[in-house]
């Protein structure tokens, strides 16, 4: 069985500083692991997915992600927020040769960039 | 690439009427294609997982009969809300799954905001 909890449903950041948004999987199966951004109203856009590669993956507009087996972790950081991240993000998981295809969301966290 | 489209990106109806939601991958085939569901602030619910030239598969919960799902082609499937009713207002997502593609990346498509008055 697979599942994905996400340890803040909300993080508060002021511009330019790091941001870390964390997330715990737990999986039967070796996993791949995906981010994805959700802007208000909108779809989601995929920033990264680790799918057993290098354990560090960079993504779009500056975020990476370090799958940590021991810790069963794959937290999300940018080293710094900018306003346009401003938005609702899921960590996802699903194992890496699921023929169903189907994903598992976390609940998502909120981010909040103050000027 | 790999960029998925929603039509419409909005819908206001009346109680007891039917709407359709198309979901298409612009740019590539996909065999495989997810609707979801999404209450406001919280997670995408899964609804059903749509396979090309195949009845779909309703996660548990679903109304097959209410959310009839057709994916009558490698880049187009749609979703029939049928006679709806106000507790079917939500933010409808589909999403697809590049054919051939060993990793399972799922891209989004922008999503169907439905009211029903």
């Amino acid at each position: 069985a697979q599942s994905v909890t996400q340890l803040d449903s909300h993080v508060s950041v002021s511009e330019g500083t790091p941001v870390l948004l964390r997330c715990n999987y737990s999986s039967s199966y070796s996993p791949s692991l995906f981010w994805y951004v959700q802007h208000p109203n909108k779809g989601l856009q995929l920033l990264l997915k680790y799918t057993s590669a290098a354990t560090l993956v960079k993504g779009i507009n500056g975020f990476e992600a370090e799958f940590k087996k021991s810790e069963t972790s794959f937290h999300l950081t940018k080293p710094s927020a900018h306003m346009s991240d401003a938005a609702e993000y899921f960590c996802v998981v699903t194992p890496i040769y699921n023929q169903g295809g189907k994903l598992i969301f976390g609940q998502g966290t909120e981010l909040s960039v103050k000027p | 690439g790999a960029v998925v489209s929603q039509h419409p990106s909005w819908v206001i109806c009346k109680s007891g009427t039917s709407v359709k939601i198309e979901c298409r991958s612009l740019d590539f085939q996909a065999t495989t294609m997810f609707w979801y569901r999404q209450f406001p602030k919280q997670s995408l619910m899964l609804m059903a997982t749509s396979n090309e030239g195949s009845k779909a598969t309703y996660e548990q919960g679903v109304e097959k009969d209410k959310f009839l799902i057709n994916h009558a082609s490698l880049t187009l499937s749609t979703l029939t809300v049928t006679s709806a009713h106000p507790e079917d207002s939500s933010f409808y997502i589909c999403s697809a799954r590049v054919a051939g593609e060993i990793q399972e990346t799922q891209y989004f498509g922008p999503g169907t905001r439905l009211l029903v008055l």
